[in-house]
């Protein structure tokens, strides 16, 4: 069971816009910067947000980050058919001294 | 063009122990905090380790604390993961990553390299 927890799945149709949350504490998202990857089966993860909000050069801007208090969101718009993959979030605990993961999201793109 | 390619895993036996490494390419090396995360089989993504870019500094999960420890040779652009008292529940394929502006933020990884403990 992860200290960071994130739906195991979602789901949405093709050009729709879905949207993962991430729930934490107050000596992890509430104090630390946030980050979002994507695996493609198979792949390693590729980062996707960095800093809570900020995109990686070459990541299109379907991708948005957000962070309020002790949660932050991940949010795809314009959904593809690629775009179906296991999304993660991941901070810092400053009470652990340790990297934190979500337990993940299985994205399905119907 | 950075380059992170891990080697060394394979099938140990529970109790053994593995060493594996992580060579780096593309970029100054030693500027860099380096991790290792691991993910089981049809599971999550786990943090094992880090490491400052001295090799002066190393963090650990719990879970290894004691067992392994992350060592890097920054003349050799290589980072490495000695593994002693092997459990079942450390078979993954272990990832390197690069740590970038914070410890905890990943922007490059290697392909991963299969650890499977097992009798």
């Amino acid at each position: 069971q992860s200290v960071l927890t994130q739906p195991p799945s979602v789901s949405a149709a093709p050009g729709q816009k879905v949207t993962i949350s991430c729930s934490g504490s107050s000596s992890n998202i509430g104090k630390n910067y946030v980050s979002w990857y994507h695996q493609l089966p198979g792949t390693a993860p590729k980062l996707l947000i960095y800093d809570n909000d900020k995109r990686p050069s070459g990541i299109p801007d379907r991708f948005s980050g957000s962070k309020s208090g002790t949660s932050a969101t991940l949010g795809i718009t314009g959904l593809q058919t690629g775009d179906e993959a296991d999304y993660y979030c991941g901070t810092w605990d400053s009470s652990l001294s340790v990297v934190l993961f979500g337990g993940g999201t299985k994205l399905t793109v119907l | 063009e950075v380059q992170l390619l891990e080697s060394g895993g394979g099938l140990v036996q529970p109790g053994g122990s593995l060493r594996l490494s992580c060579a780096a390419s593309g970029f100054t090396f030693s500027d860099y905090t380096m991790s290792w995360v691991r993910q089981a089989p049809g599971k999550g993504l786990e943090w094992v380790s880090a490491i400052g870019g001295s090799g002066g500094t190393t963090y650990y999960t719990d879970s290894v604390k004691g067992r392994f420890t992350m060592s890097r040779d920054n003349s050799k652009n290589t980072l490495y993961l000695q593994m002693n008292s092997l459990r079942a529940e450390d078979t993954a394929v272990y990832y390197c990553a690069r740590g970038w502006i914070q410890l905890w933020l990943f922007d490059y990884w290697g392909q991963g390299t299969l650890v499977t403990v097992s009798s």
